[in-house]
């Protein structure tokens, strides 16, 4: 299957910085890739769907202008937590796909913010 | 309740067959995924099932479809250490765009 890779894999930071993940699709162009969130032992939650060159669309109860998304590529959508809280602290995962076709998960990065 | 429910974990013995259950709400559902996770990963699409479809097989897996009472399972045969990891069940409309709303996970444990 395709791959998806992020960076970094994981991020440890002070309460208050700004984070940036990012996702790519490594061997196939993304139209739309998506982020989650996934707490222990939880299922993974939609945040938002992002399509390359326009803005994103967040899920209800997700704070666009905290989790900031930016899909400038048709390989490269990027994740920015600001001023990050450990509330924040969680394992996000992207994943991509093109058109209408299977999508393809990223490793996922964890986050823990002190 | 939720849309995905699944329970949350399931021990076998190594040589043994394991099945995950699933129900879902949603009638209108026209995929239905199992995903694995290993630790610290990423999901990995097992395996997928139409809704108009009763049964699925890919060599150990095995995919079953109730779409009366909205159940689906995934059987593994001859479960190896290996399969250790968390299931997702998840279920997709064609009127969502297609994105997979998914259960909590089954935590599969396999011991020797």
């Amino acid at each position: 299957g395709a791959v998806v890779s992020q960076h970094p894999s994981w991020v440890i930071c002070k309460s208050g910085t700004s984070v940036k993940i990012e996702c790519r699709s490594l061997d196939f162009q993304a139209t739309t890739m998506f982020w989650y969130r996934q707490f222990p032992k939880q299922s993974l939650m939609l945040m938002a769907t992002s399509n390359e060159g326009s803005k994103a669309t967040y899920e209800q109860g997700v704070e666009k202008d905290k989790f900031l998304i930016n899909h400038a590529s048709l390989t490269l959508s990027t994740l920015t937590v600001t001023s990050a809280h450990p509330e924040d602290s969680s394992f996000y995962i992207c994943s991509a796909r093109s058109g209408w076709n299977e999508q393809f998960f990223g490793p996922g990065t964890r986050l823990t913010v002190l | 309740g939720e849309d995905v429910e699944q329970s949350l974990f399931l021990s076998v013995r190594e040589g043994d067959s394991s099945v995950i259950n699933c129900t879902y709400t949603d009638s209108s559902s026209t995929y239905l995924y199992w995903y694995k996770q290993e630790p610290g990963a990423g999901l990995q699409l097992l395996t997928y099932i139409f809704s108009n479809m009763d049964m699925k097989q890919d060599q150990r897996l095995t995919v079953l479809l109730n779409k009366k009472d909205k159940h689906l399972s995934l059987r593994i045969a001859d479960t190896q250490t290996g399969d250790s990891a968390i299931y997702f069940c998840a279920e997709s409309v064609e009127g969502g765009s297609y994105i997979p709303t998914f259960g909590r996970g089954t935590s599969l444990i396999v011991h020797p």
